[in-house]
């Protein structure tokens, strides 16, 4: 079954911090990507990736960054956080080997006050 | 650019209604298609996909089959449950679009 992390679960920080939301895969998957959603609506592609050192902004703008310099790992920072950042954020990954398939990681819900 | 368009939820069904929601999407070439389903409180998982025209996926009940002549992939179900609440998202491959999600409430 699928072996996605994200940490952490839930964060809740003031505006102006930096934060790194963790996102970790034991599959050896190349694909990476981050997706933002508000519960319940739409997901939006912010950053994907294609293998290690290779990283591109999805289809939503997104003030934060990513980097891929091991192929297990594809952390997503923000510099100054904001309140218009809160939202959950969601981590997948996948294979052309697995048949396209998508495995998701649990999700980080970001909250800035 | 590549897209994909759902309809407007929430859809509100009784239980063993038939379902059907739309997809339609806008790509060059056959991307590959899926549907994803969100539980209530749980992450995202495939339900089913199509990797090439005239494909039809299946699982749970669900099927859709993928059709190029409408640039369409829509979900159907003959008999809803429950316990199939949930929010639906069609999604197309390239850099994995997905549509804006479909939630679904079933009445006992």
């Amino acid at each position: 079954e699928a072996d996605i992390y994200q940490t952490p679960r839930y964060l809740v920080i003031g505006t102006g911090k930096k934060i790194t939301l963790e996102c970790s895969q034991t599959m050896g998957h190349d694909k990476m990507y981050w997706y933002q959603q508000d519960p319940g609506m739409e997901l939006h592609l912010i950053h994907y990736s294609y293998g290690v050192n290779s990283t591109e902004k999805g289809d939503l703008s997104s003030e934060s960054t990513v980097s891929r310099i091991r192929t297990e790992h594809f952390p997503l920072t923000l510099e100054s956080a904001r309140p218009s950042h809160t939202s959950q954020y969601l981590c997948a990954s996948s294979d052309s080997l697995q048949g396209l398939k998508l495995f998701f990681g649990s999700g980080t819900q970001l909250s800035v006050l | 650019g590549n897209s994909v368009t759902q309809m407007e939820g929430p859809v509100t069904l009784s239980e063993e209604a038939f379902l059907t929601i739309n997809c339609t999407y806008t790509a060059t070439g056959y991307p590959s298609l899926f549907w994803y389903v969100q539980y209530p409180g749980e992450g995202l998982q495939l339900l089913l996909k199509a990797t090439k025209a005239d494909d039809k996926g299946s699982n749970k009940g669900f099927e859709a089959t993928y059709r190029k002549e409408t640039t369409s992939f829509h979900l159907e179900k003959g008999s809803v449950q429950v316990s199939d609440s949930a929010v639906y998202f069609c999604a197309l491959r390239d850099k994995i679009i997905f549509g804006k999600g479909t939630r679904l409430h079933i009445l006992p």
